[in-house]
């Protein structure tokens, strides 16, 4: 398609166990960024890449999170040992620039029992 | 540091009316960019504008207009003749030293 594809929609997972979630950027775009949004809340920053380096992960909110993007394209952010406080929707988005528009993916729903 | 404010969690109106809602920020960058984006219930974030810190001029795109004011470090976003559609969270962002930072949110109600 032509926007930015994320999968999964919706994760259910188990405390302790580790999720990975994906982005496919719009083709071209040079800059990927994740965002955290809890229920009702705001955009967390997490991480950005430019290209496959990420110049900034202060975002990131422990060690247990991580995240790569081989090829230029296709971003996965890992959560290792999940817990309760994780469950969110995780938004990846993409621009042609760095300062460019950003095009938001519909989201991740993860829920963390 | 970057910082967004929206002070305004939740604002409702009733239809025809118009609404502003406020965002200030801060950075220490001397050029940076300013965005909105709108999120409807359906929950896609889709962008409105971009302005850059050299262009102070006003916008306006059909019943949306921007003020952008950097003496007071905000820029303000107006809906005239407000619509039950304009109904959504509108998010205020900044984008200083490589990263796009967004504030919390204003979600605004349309009342029919």
């Amino acid at each position: 398609g032509a926007g930015v594809s994320q999968s999964p929609s919706n994760k259910v997972t188990e405390k302790g166990k580790d999720v990975e979630l994906r982005c496919d950027p719009i083709s071209g775009h040079t800059a990927l960024y994740w965002y955290r949004q809890s229920l009702g809340q705001g955009l967390e920053f997490l991480i950005y890449f430019q290209g496959n380096s990420a110049p900034d992960k202060s975002g990131l909110p422990s060690d247990r999170f991580s995240a790569e993007r081989t090829g230029g394209s296709v971003s996965t952010l890992t959560i290792q040992r999940t817990q309760q406080e994780d469950s969110a929707v995780y938004l990846c988005a993409s621009s042609l620039a760095v300062t460019g528009e950003l095009f938001f993916g519909e989201g991740s729903r993860l829920t963390v029992l | 540091a970057q910082k967004v404010t929206q002070a305004q969690t939740e604002i409702s109106v009733v239809e025809k009316e118009d609404v502003t809602l406020d965002c200030v920020y801060e950075t220490r960058d001397t050029t940076y960019y300013l965005f909105w984006y709108k999120q409807p219930p359906s929950g896609e974030l889709v962008f409105l504008i971009r302005r850059n810190s050299f262009d102070e001029q006003n916008e306006i795109s059909g019943r949306y207009s921007w003020n952008f004011q950097k003496s007071t470090s905000s820029f303000n976003f107006t809906i005239t003749a407000s619509q039950v559609v304009d109904s959504a969270v509108y998010f205020c962002a900044l984008l200083g030293d490589d990263k796009i930072i967004f504030g919390k949110g204003t979600r605004l109600h349309i009342l029919p």
